[in-house]
């Protein structure tokens, strides 16, 4: 089944840029979409299709695809972006379409 | 307010069966895919099913394969998980979500809370 990387953590001072990686073969093909899971809470989805917000998520949150990697940006990062993500795509061609990636842990120093 | 609330998770001895409920609520359900996502203790995120409006289109995880059935009843804007052949490595928060169309490809935009299950002698 096809298999999405992300690095397991990634540090951030408050007001800088946080950029989370997800990394598959030839990703740029497939629509990636991104969720924000803090301690003890259900995952929220923060991007969808590579790019596009969901409302009520503000623009400091975007996304990219291209090639063999995904990029979610945290632009102006807050305490509050404090959590996990992860990144998903649904792999039509295969017989476990449905592939989360393996999260990263944002923390904010 | 739309809503997913599971229910129907608990303690239960491997080889033994477990049917999961999502009751949703505040959208019309049968315009939508749904999804059976679980969590592991202190571990990531695991699609497990997936089922378009119409119950036309099912995926099933390579782990739960031949052993969980999804299904909808889209009178009752009701999901549903029939776990069969349980096993220690099923012990995971099991979440309902909504997919964002009708069809399986889009992401999940509502999420439940979660029920727990617990494989276990």
């Amino acid at each position: 089944s096809y298999v999405l990387t992300q690095p397991p953590s990634v540090s951030v001072a408050p007001g800088k840029t946080a950029r989370i990686t997800c990394g598959g073969n030839n990703i740029g093909s497939k629509s990636v979409h991104w969720y924000q899971q803090k301690p003890g809470q259900a995952p929220v989805l923060v991007i969808y299709y590579d790019s596009d917000r969901p409302s009520g998520i503000p623009e400091r949150f975007s996304g990219s695809n291209s090639g063999n990697t995904a990029t979610l940006t945290i632009s102006r990062v807050e305490a509050g972006d404090e959590a996990d993500y992860y990144c998903q795509v649904w792999d039509s061609s295969s017989d476990h379409p449905g592939v989360f990636g393996t999260g990263t842990k944002v923390t904010v120093l | 307010e739309v809503q997913l609330v599971e229910s129907g998770g608990g303690l239960v001895q491997p080889g033994r069966s477990l049917r999961l409920s999502c009751a949703a609520s505040g959208f019309t359900f049968d315009d939508y895919a749904m999804h059976w996502v679980r969590q592991a203790p202190g571990k990531g995120l695991e699609w497990v099913s997936g089922i378009s409006w119409n119950s036309g289109s099912i995926g099933y995880a390579d782990s739960v394969k031949g052993r969980f059935t999804i299904s909808r009843d889209n009178a009752k804007n009701s999901l549903y998980l029939q776990m069969n052949s349980l096993r220690p490595e099923d012990t995971a928060l099991h979440y309902c979500a909504k997919g964002g169309g009708q069809q399986l490809v889009h992401g999940f935009d509502i999420w439940g809370q979660g029920t727990m299950v617990t494989v276990s002698s």
